[in-house]
């Protein structure tokens, strides 16, 4: 919603830049990673996923690094473009109490100017 | 094309009121779950159901209670609204407990 971004820590770029968004994940035993894309006033939104037992894994004009030694995920994204300004949560999937579910990062807000 | 639809896009409730929100999947997922989401604090789970009937609480499930009498349908209740229990409420469902979850548009209530 539009007070999501109240709080986050921004990044802000040209449109044509290359944008980096970090996450840093809480359990080293996470199998599964998620990254989401929050516009204003909407619901978040799947952009791309990697499993542990990989280290990246290429979208269209996303890329996301996972790094598992230090428990680092970042998110790339190409030629960054206004209509990607949003919040950015990461999400990990963490097993407690007999269930797996996801919990999420706080969030980055993006900002893209033209 | 596959959505999570939230019944109400904005709500204003009164202190005390018994609320409902309604959320509902048309992907046939077996798992639903209910978030709110404040500034600086992210998504907190509320609670989730893996099956018709069955729920589990999440990180935060004081204050609310969930109804699944029917797979496509999750439904939240509050109880006796409170003031801070304004903020944004996100249903989503997935396949699989662990795997991706598809959100609904979220409700913003308000409780004054």
């Amino acid at each position: 919603g539009e007070s999501v971004g109240l709080h986050l820590p921004t990044l802000s770029v040209q449109e044509g830049d290359n944008s980096i968004i970090n996450c840093a994940y809480s359990n080293s035993a996470s199998d599964y990673f998620i990254w989401y894309k929050q516009e204003s006033g909407k619901g978040p939104q799947f952009i791309i996923d990697i499993r542990s037992n990989m280290d990246k894994r290429q979208g269209q004009r996303v890329t996301v690094l996972l790094n598992k030694t230090v428990k680092h995920l970042s998110l790339q994204i190409a030629a960054t473009q206004p209509g990607d300004s949003a919040v950015y949560f990461c999400a990990e999937n963490i097993y407690a109490a007999g269930y797996s579910t996801l919990t999420f990062g706080k969030g980055t807000m993006l900002l893209v100017s033209p | 094309d596959v959505k999570v639809t939230q019944s109400s896009r904005y709500l204003v409730k009164r202190t005390g009121e018994k609320v409902f929100l309604e959320c509902v999947q048309d992907m046939d997922h077996e798992n639903m779950f209910w978030y709110r989401q404040d500034p600086g604090l992210g998504l907190r789970l509320i609670y989730f159901s893996y099956d018709v009937k069955m729920k589990e609480k999440g990180d935060i499930p004081e204050g609310y209670s969930v109804s699944r009498e029917k797979k496509e349908r999750f439904s939240l209740i509050l109880e006796s609204a409170s003031t801070n229990q304004t903020s944004m409420y996100l249903c989503a469902s997935s396949f699989s407990l662990g795997g991706g979850y598809t959100f609904g548009s979220g409700t913003r209530l308000t409780v004054v």
